[in-house]
């Protein structure tokens, strides 16, 4: 069956310039989850979503990152005016539950210039 | 606070032998904790996971982890490494109590060699 699927893979954005990353989670999985990756380290929780609801948005690094799950499947990360240093690979993953394993997308590398 | 500890940064195992990768965590409540494994140019795999019960649990490909209350710790092990489980690893840990964040260790290079 189809897993979880991120758009774009790939990103160039000049600093100062507003990304929208795309998440399309396996279907029916409640849970929602995205994580930011820098390079030789483990991904980092940014914001947590249990349907259309945002439970957890403690990792979100500053008020230029937002989240949506507008109808409890796909889902949005926003970065507003792109700094140098939120150039990582951005993953999504999904997962039945909040206890479940979680299934990961092969997530967004953005690339800011 | 949470926190989840992989010790090495790269571990070398020869192929028939059995390997271990270590990972310890602390949190405040009782520990969720997962394995996953992330092979070249794909997406992080889950492995396994303890929540409750069993303190050894078994996952995908024969790997199998020791949960560990009192050093806080769930390695992962294998009695008989193969090629093709070279890949990064990552440890993972959520408290049970009061939170949906979960935190990944820095991950561990396993390298089994022929």
């Amino acid at each position: 069956g189809a897993g979880v699927s991120q758009s774009p893979r790939y990103k160039v954005a000049k600093r100062g310039q507003d990304v929208a990353l795309r998440c399309d989670p396996i279907s029916g999985h409640v849970s929602l989850f995205w994580y930011q990756q820098a390079l030789g380290q483990g991904p980092e929780f940014l914001t947590y979503f249990q349907n259309e609801a945002q439970l957890d948005k403690s990792g979100l690094p500053s008020d230029r990152f937002f989240a949506e799950r507008p109808e409890g499947s796909v889902s949005t990360l926003k970065i507003q005016r792109t700094q140098q240093e939120d150039s990582a690979v951005y993953l999504c993953a999904s997962s039945l539950s909040g206890v479940n394993e979680q299934y990961f997308g092969p997530g967004t590398r953005l690339t800011v210039t | 606070a949470q926190s989840v500890a992989q010790p090495e940064d790269q571990v070398n195992v020869a192929e028939g032998n059995p390997l271990t990768v270590k990972c310890t965590y602390s949190v405040s409540g009782n520990p969720y904790l997962f394995w996953y494994v992330q092979y070249p140019n794909r997406g992080l795999q889950f492995l396994l996971k303890y929540i409750t019960g069993d303190n050894l649990v078994k996952g995908s490909y024969g790997f199998e982890a020791e949960f560990n209350k009192s050093q806080t710790s769930f390695h992962l092990k294998k009695p008989s490494a193969l090629v093709s489980d070279s890949a990064l690893y990552f440890c993972a840990v959520r408290d049970a109590r009061g939170t949906y964040k979960y935190i990944f260790g820095t991950g561990t290079r396993l390298k089994v060699l022929a």
